[in-house]
């Protein structure tokens, strides 16, 4: 089946330790994005992906850092410098970032900080 | 800087029941819009995208239009069933521009 996986479903932080989602789609799509959602919000872009090897900062990508080694992959590390990082963070992947593109979504991964 | 208000924020309707969800956008200058729906603690699924050349998509019981002139859309779901409980996101972008603006969402309950 294609689709967008994430892991871990539920992730647990202790202040100052980083920690890394995993994000992985088989769709074929070059373009992918990390949102976070907190609680009666919108989503919001952290970082996004248009092609292997390039990456864009979203709206809050402070504290955040990501890698696009491979077309499949698009892992996102939240580091320690992220002072609020409890949250819902969902990736996404679209064929490519023109007009026609739907976003697909993984079933995101839940932040807690200890 | 693009905002997207959904109003209202939470719909009780009875089974069976029409009804609308409202989303506008400050910036009328909208290129594309996708409608979401999202269940409790899960991802978004894609329901109806509106392309920049199109007003309007239909998909079964759902039905989406974009008032460009206005940005305004509206989700019209048709004989609402309790399966349709869940939080309807809507999402637009500007012109020359992929990165999605969102409204915080409509819960919607519907009863059997």
């Amino acid at each position: 089946d294609g689709g967008i996986t994430q892991s871990p479903k539920y992730l647990f932080r202790k202040e100052g330790q980083n920690v890394t989602l995993s994000c992985e789609q088989n769709l074929n799509h070059d373009a992918m994005y990390w949102y976070r959602q907190d609680p009666g919000q919108g989503l919001r872009l952290i970082y996004y992906s248009q092609i292997v090897n390039d990456f864009q900062k979203g709206d809050i990508a402070e504290g955040y850092s990501v890698s696009r080694e491979k077309k499949e992959s698009f892992p996102l590390t939240v580091t320690s410098a992220q002072k609020n990082p409890t949250a819902f963070y969902l990736c996404a992947s679209s064929i490519g970032t023109g007009d026609i593109d739907t976003q697909y979504f993984g079933p995101g991964t839940r932040l807690t900080v200890l | 800087k693009q905002e997207v208000t959904q109003i209202p924020a939470a719909l009780s309707v009875p089974e069976g029941e029409n009804l609308v969800l409202n989303c506008s956008f400050t910036d009328s200058a909208i290129y594309n819009l996708q409608w979401f729906r999202q269940d409790p603690g899960k991802g978004l699924t894609s329901l109806l995208l509106i392309q920049s050349s199109q007003r309007e998509q239909t998909s079964g019981r759902l039905n989406a239009s974009l008032d460009k002139s206005s940005g305004r859309s509206t989700l019209y779901i048709a004989a609402s069933q309790p399966g349709d409980s869940a939080t309807y996101l809507c999402a637009g972008t500007g012109a020359g521009s992929y990165q999605l603006t969102f409204g915080k969402g409509t819960k919607l309950s519907v009863i059997p």
